[in-house]
């Protein structure tokens, strides 16, 4: 069965742009997470869809946004980038039951310049 | 707050020898808890995960873990490293809240396994 799927995998934008993201959850995998990578932060926590729903949110900024679609795929949004956005996007899916481990995509690098 | 630990940004091994990645978390209920791989430019891989049950978890590729409450902690290991278990390990908690949950990370640990 086909994993989760982030496209793109590498993105390249310039300050003040946006940007959107996209993640298409294992089939049956109805919650769609959002994580942040860097270096000095680690893995931070942005937001979590289920059943079209924003369940949970981290603490960034408005700029960063998302979405879920009927189909459960995900997208996430980060207006007006900042140099310090720079960093690697995953995408973590569950089916929802409460026995579960998260599986992960192979993430989108963004580098902001 | 739930919280993660892990004790060493980086460990170094010789192939064959222990491994041991050590992990502690701060929970004020019973943890979901998580261990993680990542291989450079990659997604993060789960190992292996303890829920309720069985203490001692075993995981994929040789690696095992046990949920010690009296000690709050969850530290990996495995008998011989290999030299494709050079990576980045990640140790989690699952925080539950009002319906949701997120899982919150450790810092990481990188892993060297030299010859």
């Amino acid at each position: 069965k086909a994993g989760v799927t982030q496209t793109p995998r590498y993105l390249i934008k310039t300050r003040g742009q946006q940007v959107t993201l996209s993640c298409s959850p294992i089939s049956g995998h109805r919650s769609v997470s959002w994580y942040q990578q860097t270096p000095g932060q680690g893995l931070q926590f942005l937001f979590e869809y289920f059943s079209e729903t924003q369940r949970n949110k981290g603490n960034f900024p408005g700029r960063f946004s998302g979405r879920q679609f009927s189909n459960s795929r995900s997208e996430m949004n980060v207006s007006t980038l900042e140099l310090g956005d720079s960093a690697l996007y995953l995408c973590a899916t569950h089916p929802g039951t409460s026995n579960y481990g998260y599986t992960f995509g192979s993430g989108t690098r963004l580098t902001v310049v | 707050a739930q919280s993660v630990t892990q004790l060493g940004s980086h460990v170094s091994v010789s192939e064959g020898a222990l491994v041991l990645l050590r992990c502690n978390y701060s929970s004020s209920v019973p943890p979901y808890l998580f261990w993680y791989v990542q291989y450079p430019n990659q997604g993060l891989q789960l190992l292996l995960k303890y829920t309720t049950g069985a203490t001692l978890v075993k995981g994929i590729n040789g690696f095992e873990a046990e949920f010690k409450k009296s000690e709050t902690s969850f530290h990996l290991t495995k008998p011989s490293a290999h030299m494709s278990d050079a990576a980045e390990y990640f140790c989690a908690v699952r925080l539950d809240s009002g319906g949701y949950n997120k899982l919150i990370f450790g810092a990481g640990t990188r892993l060297a396994v030299h010859p």
